[in-house]
């Protein structure tokens, strides 16, 4: 397997135009978790699916961000409209069952928003 | 709220010594910690983990030691290697999700 996989790597916006972040996890597990990286606060969990249903979306920051996961196999993270303090590294990370194992990460997307 | 707290935003260390890197966190329902570690431009990933079962597991050259009472867990890496070089997250689950502290950059000098 090739791990999870998150795309774009690198997003630069503009101040209110829609982003939107992907990510595959990997076949088979059944929890996929978004977490935004800051410098000051570090990895936070924005929103956790298990088996493609939302469970846990009280670390969205605003009505701006939403998250979908229409199969297994893929999700996204949408934020409409951006702004300049959404600037930040995200991560989507993909276990094989309870959150209490370990979580498989991807490479990120660092977004810019000007 | 910050639930799991890494007070140390950087570690400095000689190589061959000992690193240790601290966490706290202050919901009592967590039961399993978990340390990442993190290169530049790549996603974390797993190092070590402990039940709260347990108070110590050892890996190779890395230990993670829990002490319950005072909601305190720490990462021992001996001997520390330039390799090790990177920042380390402290993670927390209560079996429902999976929270993270804001890191400890470690480096290890030659």
């Amino acid at each position: 397997d090739a791990g999870v996989i998150q795309s774009p790597r690198h997003e630069v916006t503009e101040m209110g135009q829609e982003v939107t972040l992907r990510c595959k996890p990997i076949s088979g597990h059944d929890y996929l978790f978004w977490y935004r990286q800051t410098m000051m606060r570090g990895l936070e969990l924005l929103i956790y699916f298990n088996n493609n249903v939302p469970i846990d979306d009280s670390g969205m920051p605003e009505d701006r961000f939403s998250a979908k996961m229409p199969n297994a196999s893929f999700s996204t993270l949408k934020i409409q409209p951006s702004e300049p303090r959404d600037s930040a590294v995200y991560f989507c990370a993909s276990s094989l069952t309870s959150p209490n194992t370990e979580a498989f990460f991807g490479q990120g997307t660092r977004l810019t928003v000007v | 709220d910050q639930q799991v707290k890494q007070n140390s935003p950087s570690l400095s260390v000689q190589e061959g010594r000992i690193s240790i890197l601290n966490c706290d966190y202050t919901n009592s329902m967590f039961d399993y910690f978990l340390w990442y570690k993190k290169y530049p431009a790549e996603g974390p990933t797993f190092l070590i983990s402990i039940s709260s079962i347990k108070d110590k597991n050892e890996d190779g050259r890395f230990t993670v030691f829990l002490n319950k009472s005072a909601k305190h867990l720490s990462l021992h890496i001996v001997p520390s290697q330039p390799g090790d070089s990177a920042v380390y997250f402290c993670a927390a689950s209560d079996g429902n999700d999976m929270r993270f502290g804001a890191g400890t950059r470690l480096t290890v000098k030659p």
